[in-house]
């Protein structure tokens, strides 16, 4: 069965750092492309970034760009989200997602509050 | 950067037909997928490459496209369908969500 756990999320101050990270497992972590998608609250969907099989192709939306880093480490089946210079409107669910249709996988998601 | 908009809002009774649109120019050159998202719970794919049903989604799913706008259509809705809709799409180094919209069946 495939899973996607999330975990590293919680409060943090205006232009702090947050690490989030996600644990896969029930698949070969290292033939797929990942992706994190945030979710803030009452709102809509916004793709956050998105990382190739290998780690060598990534992208982020302009939203994030230049503040949040993502890596994955294929030996330990993870992937990561380094969050700097966090902003009130960072406010989300934060989820990991294998989008790789017909067989798309999506964690349960781990919350970021951005607040003084 | 690319955007694909979506009505807010769709209402229909038990039984009758729901159609969800979704545009951008991106749709004319890269397949939509769409997902439903319940309260709560996270994003569950139900049409992929415009109009293919994955495996479990009931057929009453179905998807179409034309041109630049994509339409999900869930023919005779049940009160289980009530969530928010949300179509998604691809390209280059970007990938983007519509707004969504909110299905209401009753």
């Amino acid at each position: 069965e495939v899973q996607l756990v999330e975990s590293g999320g919680g409060l943090v101050q205006p232009g702090g750092s947050l690490r989030l990270s996600c644990a896969a497992s029930g698949f070969t972590f290292s033939s797929y492309e990942m992706n994190w998608v945030r979710q803030a609250p009452g709102k809509g969907l916004e793709w956050v970034s998105y990382i190739s099989s290998s780690g060598s192709t990534i992208y982020y939306a302009d939203s994030v760009k230049g503040r949040f880093t993502i890596s994955r480490d294929n030996a330990k089946n993870s992937l990561y989200l380094q969050m700097n210079s966090l902003r009130a409107e960072d406010t989300a669910v934060y989820y990991c997602a294998r989008l790789s249709s017909p067989l798309d996988y999506w964690g349960q998601g781990t919350l970021v509050t951005v607040s003084s | 950067s690319y955007e694909l908009t979506q009505p807010s809002s769709v209402s229909v009774s038990p039984g009758q037909t729901a159609r969800i649109t979704c545009s951008g120019d991106v749709l004319a050159k890269k397949y939509a997928r769409w997902f439903q998202q319940k309260p709560g719970q996270a994003p569950v794919l139900v049409i992929y490459k415009d109009s293919e049903r994955p495996s479990g989604i009931p057929e009453r799913f179905s998807g179409s496209s034309s041109g630049t706008t994509v339409t999900l259509t869930i023919s005779g809705a049940q009160v289980e369908d009530e969530a928010d809709y949300y179509c998604y799409s691809a390209a280059d180094n970007n990938r983007v969500f519509g707004g969504g919209t909110k299905l209401t069946v009753l």
